[in-house]
């Protein structure tokens, strides 16, 4: 199956900072990414379809001035948590969408902000 | 609400016994997809199914979607210990660019 890169995998952080983290698409173009959060023993939440080229469309109740997402390329994403807090302590999974619109998932991102 | 149902939440299966986690959806799906996750990992893709009463088997593992495309099952034979993760089913409605609505995953515990 195709292979989706995620960095960092685990990241700690003070509260107020703001992280950044990366989802690359190795061996496929993908013009669609996907953000998810997921928290302990629940299924992911999705947060924002990432569009290249585009503004992210994001999921109701997410906020787009909390949660920067930018599709720079065919295999990057970022998003980057601005002011990040305790509660933004989560495990942020990346996807993307191959020309078969099958998910591929990355490693994951374990965020602690302390 | 929910646009993906997935029962059961939790099974405990003894070794060598035969597990399955059904999903519904309220629509009709273009596709259901099937993943597995792993304790500490992320989910991994098992399979995907387009057609209308599709069948397909990967060694122990048999998928099934269902005639009216809004149900679906994931059964395991013989369950053994490397099963054990939590498996999620996740339809595309094919409305928004392979947007998927995931289902809340049936966590699978198989004792030795």
């Amino acid at each position: 199956g195709a292979v989706v890169s995620q960095h960092p995998s685990r990241v700690i952080c003070k509260s107020g900072t703001s992280v950044k983290i990366e989802c690359r698409s190795l061996d496929f173009q993908a013009t669609t990414m996907f953000w998810y959060r997921q928290f302990p023993k629940q299924s992911l939440m999705l947060m924002a379809t990432s569009n290249e080229g585009s503004k992210a469309t994001y999921e109701q109740g997410v906020e787009k001035d909390k949660f920067l997402i930018n599709h720079a390329s065919l295999t990057l994403s970022t998003l980057t948590v601005t002011s990040a807090h305790p509660e933004d302590s989560s495990f942020y999974i990346c996807s993307a969408s191959d020309p078969f619109e099958t998910q591929y998932f990355g490693p994951g991102t374990r965020l602690l902000v302390l | 609400g929910q646009q993906v149902m997935q029962i059961p939440q939790y099974q405990h299966v003894q070794e060598g016994e035969d597990f399955t986690t059904y999903c519904n959806s309220s629509t009709t799906l273009s596709n259901i997809q099937w993943y597995k996750q792993r304790p500490g990992g992320h989910p991994v893709f098992l399979i995907q199914l387009v057609k209308s009463g599709e069948v397909k088997k990967q060694k122990r593992l048999t998928f099934q979607f269902g005639e009216a495309k809004k149900n679906s099952s994931l059964h395991i034979t013989a369950t053994q210990t490397t099963d054990v993760g939590t498996y999620f089913c996740a339809g595309d409605r094919g409305s928004t660019l392979g947007r998927l609505y995931f289902g809340r995953g049936t966590q699978l515990t198989v004792w030795p």
